[in-house]
């Protein structure tokens, strides 16, 4: 069964410092998100991503945050200036028709820990 | 604002007990409903949905939910759970004017043989 996958596993960053993450989408699916869980939290939508735009976002989603699709395969969430809040689980997630239409696919997450 | 709630935080059983997790949400609209799990080390897994029709769906691993619509509940059910069944399992809403998919706490299950 095809899969989303994510790199890397675990991330971890100094305050302040730029990440990216990486994620590769089912490959015939065409809407893309991103979601987070803080420990011991609820799993949280940041931002959902089609035909090229961003569609939806979350107001966790500021303007630290932006996202990217550099080529056909892979979808990136950048944090520009990472705060100790921005630790978390980072959840990247597929679906091939979006919106309420069908699930949504998710990787194994990135574990991001900013010291 | 949508919310989901999930009142059983962390359920343990033995072997061959039946399970039964609460979900409710609010939203007064039409909504899909889902079920996901998060086995140990791995990514969060679909188990089963609910769009329209019947509203008893059958999942996966012979899992079963039903939709309550008076009631504002999808309520997960097993009757007779395994140890491999040990995991988090998460309710998730999502409304038909949304890309958003709005998840509860998560039930942390722990099956002992």
């Amino acid at each position: 069964e095809p899969e989303v996958t994510q790199t890397p596993s675990h991330q971890v960053t100094q305050m302040g410092q730029e990440v990216i993450l990486r994620c590769v989408p089912i490959s015939n699916h065409l809407y893309f998100y991103w979601y987070r869980q803080i420990l011991g939290q609820k799993v949280e939508f940041l931002v959902s991503f089609y035909n090229n735009e961003i569609s939806e976002k979350s107001e966790i989603f500021d303007d630290q945050f932006s996202v990217e699709r550099p080529d056909g395969s892979n979808f990136t969430l950048k944090i520009r200036s990472t705060k100790l809040e921005d630790s978390a689980m980072y959840f990247c997630a597929s679906s091939a028709e979006g919106r309420y239409n069908s699930p949504l696919h998710f990787g194994n997450g990135t574990r991001l820990t900013v010291t | 604002a949508q919310s989901v709630s999930q009142h059983n935080h962390h359920v343990i059983l033995s072997e061959a007990a039946s399970l039964e997790l609460g979900c409710n949400y609010s939203y007064g609209g039409t909504v899909n409903l889902f079920w996901y799990v998060q086995y140990p080390g791995q990514h969060l897994q679909l188990l089963l949905k609910y769009f329209s029709g019947d509203p008893l769906v059958k999942g996966i691993k012979g899992f079963e939910a039903e939709f309550i619509k008076s009631k504002f509940s999808f309520n997960l059910r097993k009757p007779s759970v395994q140890w491999s069944d040990t995991a988090e399992y998460f309710c998730a809403v999502i409304t038909y004017n949304t890309d958003k998919l709005i998840f509860g706490t998560g039930t942390r299950l722990q099956v002992f043989p």
